[in-house]
């Protein structure tokens, strides 16, 4: 079955400053999806930005981007520049078919406090 | 705005009741997900529906049951209610439900919730 980890229960940091969220996954599929969701006060899920697993190249959205390690079964955000609205709950998401069919398997979420 | 609407927004109900929870997904999404976020358990799957069609099942209880109409929409109904399922239930749609053409779009839009609180 596919599990994803996230292993920071919370993260903090400076307004304007760089901030990386860790996520590992485990699976046995070769084609997949990873994700990253924003869930803010609000509790709206907000995708961020998305990898395909076939992609070798690093995905990118403005100030938000991923290191996907294929063979480490890692996939880290980066946000750089932080703002205030950036403070949410951030959920890792993996993608595929085969066995799991479309659902998305989320990691435990790791809450995001930027500091003024 | 997602383009997935749930409804209601919130709803109390009391133990051992029966509610039913509604989505209209994206204009033309074909795939529906339900998934419920309680504060200790994350976001869990509980059910996928594919045109129509169950296509995957996750933890769902059995006391819940979902069923997508002709017209795509969604329904989720929680029967026989325990203070334990007050959560917040989301609804997803996305085009693609089928694995064998997961190079088309494949995220997940996802509606507001429905805050469900089981007194």
């Amino acid at each position: 079955a596919q599990t994803v980890t996230q292993s920071q229960p919370e993260m903090s940091v400076q307004e304007a400053e760089t901030v990386t969220l860790s996520c590992t996954y485990d699976t046995s599929e070769s084609d997949y999806y990873l994700f990253w969701y924003k869930q803010p006060p609000s509790r709206q899920m907000i995708l961020v930005i998305r990898q395909e697993a076939y992609k070798q190249q690093n995905a990118t959205e403005n100030r938000f981007s991923v290191n996907f390690q294929k063979a480490a079964k890692s996939f880290s955000l980066k946000i750089s520049d932080s703002q205030l609205g950036d403070a949410a709950m951030y959920f890792c998401a993996y993608y595929a078919g085969g066995t799991s069919y479309g659902k998305l398997t989320f990691g435990q979420g790791t809450i995001l406090t930027v500091h003024p | 705005d997602s383009g997935v609407t749930q409804t209601p927004k919130h709803l109390i109900t009391a133990t051992g009741q029966r509610v039913t929870l509604r989505c209209s997904p994206r204009s033309g999404d074909l795939s529906v997900y339900w998934y419920q976020q309680s504060l200790d358990q994350g976001l869990q799957f509980l059910i996928q529906y594919y045109n129509g069609e169950e296509r995957a099942k996750g933890n769902i209880l059995e006391r819940f049951s979902a069923q997508q109409f002709p017209d795509l929409h969604s329904e989720l109904n929680l029967s026989s209610l325990e203070l334990g399922d007050s959560a917040l239930y989301f609804c997803a749609s996305s085009v693609d439900g089928q694995g064998a053409t997961l190079r088309v779009n494949a995220e997940a839009f996802f509606g507001q919730g429905t805050r469900l609180t089981v007194v």
